[in-house]
């Protein structure tokens, strides 16, 4: 079936402009995050979803990211004003909700890869 | 706070022998304990995952690990290296009492010379 799906996979923008990225979960997965990989290290959580509720947004670097998820499928991951501090591969999961607490397996997507000139 | 530690920005192995990438963790509560694998131009594939119950736990293309409690490790094995195993490879942790979240490893980049 159809995995994780991300879009742009490539972006580029300059210093100040907004960006939306965009993740299309496997479907009837009821829980979506968002990671942000810098080279040469490992993803960091972001931002996690359950249905459309925002559960957890403690890994939001500062208020210029938001995330939502309003009908509880498709999500987007906007970043105001960018910096090129924010250029990074930011890569989106999603998982059933079937399993209890941690234990449940994240599949991830391709990623988004943004460069902020 | 948890962490995970993979000692080994590298690891060399000939194909047709046995490949270890080690994992070392730090959580409070009991862990569970992930191994995804990166190919280059594609996301984060899932290997396999340690939960509870049998310490060796098995995964895809024959790859398999070892929960050791007691040296809070979790390292991934394969008897006999392919070349095309040869890629990216993260450990990650959550545990029972932390937040919805992976925690994940720097990775280990694993090259299986012909």
């Amino acid at each position: 079936g159809a995995g994780v799906s991300q879009s742009p996979r490539y972006k580029v923008t300059k210093r100040g402009q907004d960006v939306a990225l965009r993740c299309d979960p496997i479907s009837g997965h009821v829980s979506l995050y968002w990671y942000r990989q810098a080279l040469g290290q490992g993803p960091e959580f972001l931002t996690y979803f359950n249905y459309e509720a925002q559960q957890d947004k403690s890994g939001l670097p500062n208020d210029r990211f938001s995330a939502e998820r309003p009908e509880g499928s498709i999500s987007t991951l906007t970043i105001q004003r960018t910096e090129q501090r924010d250029s990074a591969m930011y890569r989106c999961a999603s998982s059933s909700g079937q399993k209890p607490g941690n234990t449940d397996t994240q599949y991830f997507g391709p990623g988004t890869r943004l460069t902020v000139l | 706070a948890q962490s995970v530690a993979q000692p080994e920005d590298q690891v060399n192995v000939a194909e047709g022998n046995p490949l270890t990438v080690k994992c070392t963790y730090s959580v409070s509560g009991n862990p569970y304990l992930f191994w995804y694998v990166q190919y280059p131009n594609r996301g984060l594939q899932f290997l396999l995952k340690y939960i509870t119950g049998d310490n060796l736990v098995k995964g895809s293309y024959g790859f398999e690990a070892e929960f050791n409690k007691s040296q809070t490790s979790f390292h991934l094995k394969k008897p006999s290296a392919l070349v095309s195993d040869s890629a990216l490879y993260f450990c990650a942790v959550s545990s029972d009492t932390g937040r919805r979240a992976l925690t994940f490893g720097s990775g280990t980049r694993l090259q299986v010379q012909p």
